[in-house]
Parts: structure tokens; sequence; C-alpha cells
């Protein structure tokens, strides 16, 4: 069972544009990761957020999480070709995370 | 440098045949685990290991099996039963928490299974 879903599957943008995605997901969690994959490479963790945060900032990165309403997004600024890949968000609230299906996106240089 | 190393990159399996898939870690990390990839969609759970010589099944374990004698390896073998393995498999480590989601994963580069 996939605990995430991500929108959009797939995002298409220029470099220097901004890039959102969005993770919806099904049952209550205490934090929500997210990562990214190159291309036939492993996972790589880029950000967790706490069941009791609103916002966190990495870098370029600024995660949102509304736990209300089951989602989180995930905002890239300035975005850079190097950060083409596909996101996951992964989250629950057992021994185990559950990830979702995953954005793909393109930036465009 | 810390990592996680999975072996081989490429993997070839024969009908009726197991195969064993490597993965091994130098971050002295407790927890491992074991995720399946198929095109498109996100990581499936296999196996995961908090502790070693003890490990749970996830997901998606009917036709996979795993060990964990060593902390630093977590072995996955594909067996026979298993009758779709043709996917990315992809290993992680974590410090141990209370729970899988408060660390975050640390991920090998996989191996890619396919049949012949």
């Amino acid at each position: 069972s996939q605990q995430g879903e991500e929108d959009p599957q797939a995002l298409s943008i220029q470099e220097g544009e901004n890039a959102t995605m969005n993770c919806s997901y099904k049952t209550s969690i205490n934090n929500l990761q997210w990562y990214r994959q190159n291309s036939g490479r492993g996972l790589v963790h880029l950000i967790l957020i706490r069941s009791n945060e609103r916002e966190k900032h990495s870098g370029r990165l600024r995660v949102t999480l509304d736990t209300s309403k089951k989602s989180s997004s995930l905002l890239i600024t300035a975005s850079r070709a190097a950060d083409t890949a596909s996101y996951f968000c992964a989250g629950g609230a057992t021994n185990k995370l559950i990830f979702g299906t995953g954005t793909l996106l393109a930036v465009q240089p | 440098d810390g990592g996680i190393t999975q072996s081989p990159k490429y993997l070839f399996r024969k009908e009726g045949q197991n195969v064993t898939l490597s993965c091994e870690q130098n971050l002295n990390h407790d927890a491992m685990y074991w995720y399946r990839q198929d095109p498109g969609q996100g990581l499936r759970l296999i196996y995961y290991s908090q502790i070693v010589n003890d490990f749970q099944k996830g997901d998606i374990a009917e036709g996979y099996s795993v060990s964990r004698e060593k902390k630093e390896s977590f072995p996955l073998t594909v067996t026979s039963a298993q009758k779709n393995p043709t996917a990315f498999y992809l290993c992680a480590s974590s410090i141990f928490g209370r729970r899988a989601n408060d660390q975050p994963q640390h991920f090998g580069d996989g191996t890619r299974l396919s049949i012949l």
C-alpha cells in the first residue's frame, strides 16, 4: 500500500524557476521525509519534518506540513539543471517508512 | 567515507534459480532495509532488520529471504518462488530510533535484477 501520493506525477520547468511538489498521505504520521533519486541511483535524504512543525527550510528547499489536511509540499527555489530527478515523500507511524509514487522533475537549461 | 555498498550492480537470474544480492554498510547503523522499485513506482518494503539476528517481513516478503548475522551486512536472496523478480532493488540503513520514520535512511545505489 502507498502511504503518499505525489502531485504532479511529472513537472518540467526552466532553469531559475521554482518547482513545487505536493504529497498527500492516508493515515496519521509522526514525521514526513522527502527524498531525491537521480536516474538509476539510490535515494538521497533531503529533509525531515516532524508533525509538530509546519515549515522547514534547508538551503533552496522549503517543506510545509499540514497534518489536518494530511498533506505536505516541497518547494525548490531557483532550480538548476542538476535538480533534475525524481522526488519522493515518505512517512509512517509504525516501524517503517511508506513511500509515495514520486514526482519526476525535469529542469531545462 | 562511510556508506552503503550494493553488489552486483546488474544481475541476471535463470528460471528456477536463487540469487543473492549483497548489501554492506560501514555507517555503524543498527537498522537495515530492503526495498523493491518497479518502473514509475515508489519503493515497497521487502524486509527490515533493527538488530543483528532479528528481521521482520515488510509488505512484499513472499519469495524473498534475508539474514542478519553481522551488523554490517544484510543480504537478500531472491528465490525461485518469486515469479516476477525483475526490478530495481535498494538497500538502506538508518540509526535505530523508536520509529523508522524518526530517522533518515541512507541508500545504496541499487542492484538491477533481470530474468534471462
